[in-house]
């Protein structure tokens, strides 16, 4: 395991219908983040794990917005009802502990909704 | 709210040039530093990271840091048209979690 994965690369879905994407972290990290990036901004932090615990999430993710990680390993991030607005790339992420340890981020999932 | 502003740009500079990001934060309880590179369409790639003030150089790259101006930069010797990209600037305090500036555009012509 060289780096942090993501699956799929790309998503077109039609507004309404529910999507969720997977990111597999470098084995040994135990944090993982995810985030969210439009054409000309930086990363938007959506939410972050230790281990299997959700430890914190943005105010500004909306309650059609879920993730999980069940076993600590891979995580999973599922959009319900998908919106025209929620098109962008969804970027994982993940790091050791502890206050500076750099984060490695994956290829990102590319979400189209039409 | 904590805010990490950079130039968007872009910041144009010849092959060979030294190029100069900077980047300007607002929690002054920040503690760590990092620089990314994003080509178009890809993901952030981390190319530096800094706690201490002052400088750190890593080959062609140097990263200054001043907490007391709440001001990181990163210095590019010897730039190449391969260090095209979006330069992105990130900062973190006591809660993990980073704050990402926009990101400043670099265009290095031949």
């Amino acid at each position: 395991d060289t780096g942090v994965s993501q699956d799929p690369r790309h998503k077109i879905t039609k507004r309404g219908q529910n999507v969720t994407f997977r990111c597999d972290p470098i084995s040994e990290h135990n944090r993982l983040y995810w985030y969210r990036q439009t054409l000309g901004q930086g990363p938007e932090f959506l939410t972050y794990f230790q281990n299997e615990a959700q430890l914190e999430k943005s105010r500004l993710l909306s309650d059609r917005f879920s993730a999980e990680r069940p076993k600590g390993s891979f995580s999973t991030l599922e959009i319900q009802r998908t919106e025209q607005g929620d098109s962008a790339m969804y970027l994982c992420a993940s790091s050791l502990a502890g206050v500076g340890h750099e984060q490695f981020f994956g290829p990102g999932t590319r979400l189209t909704v039409l | 709210q904590k805010e990490v502003e950079q130039n968007s740009g872009p910041l144009s500079v010849p092959e060979g040039a030294i190029a100069s990001l900077n980047c300007t934060y607002s929690d002054r309880g920040s503690q760590s530093f990092f620089w990314y590179r994003q080509y178009s369409g890809k993901s952030p790639e981390l190319i530096m990271f800094i706690y201490s003030n002052g400088d750190k150089e890593d080959g062609r790259f140097t990263a200054q840091l001043n907490k007391a101006s709440q001001y990181v930069s990163l210095l590019i010797r010897d730039s190449q048209p391969s260090d095209s990209a979006t330069y992105l600037c990130a900062v973190t305090g006591g809660s993990y979690i980073p704050t990402f500036g926009r990101g400043t555009s670099l265009i290095v012509h031949p």
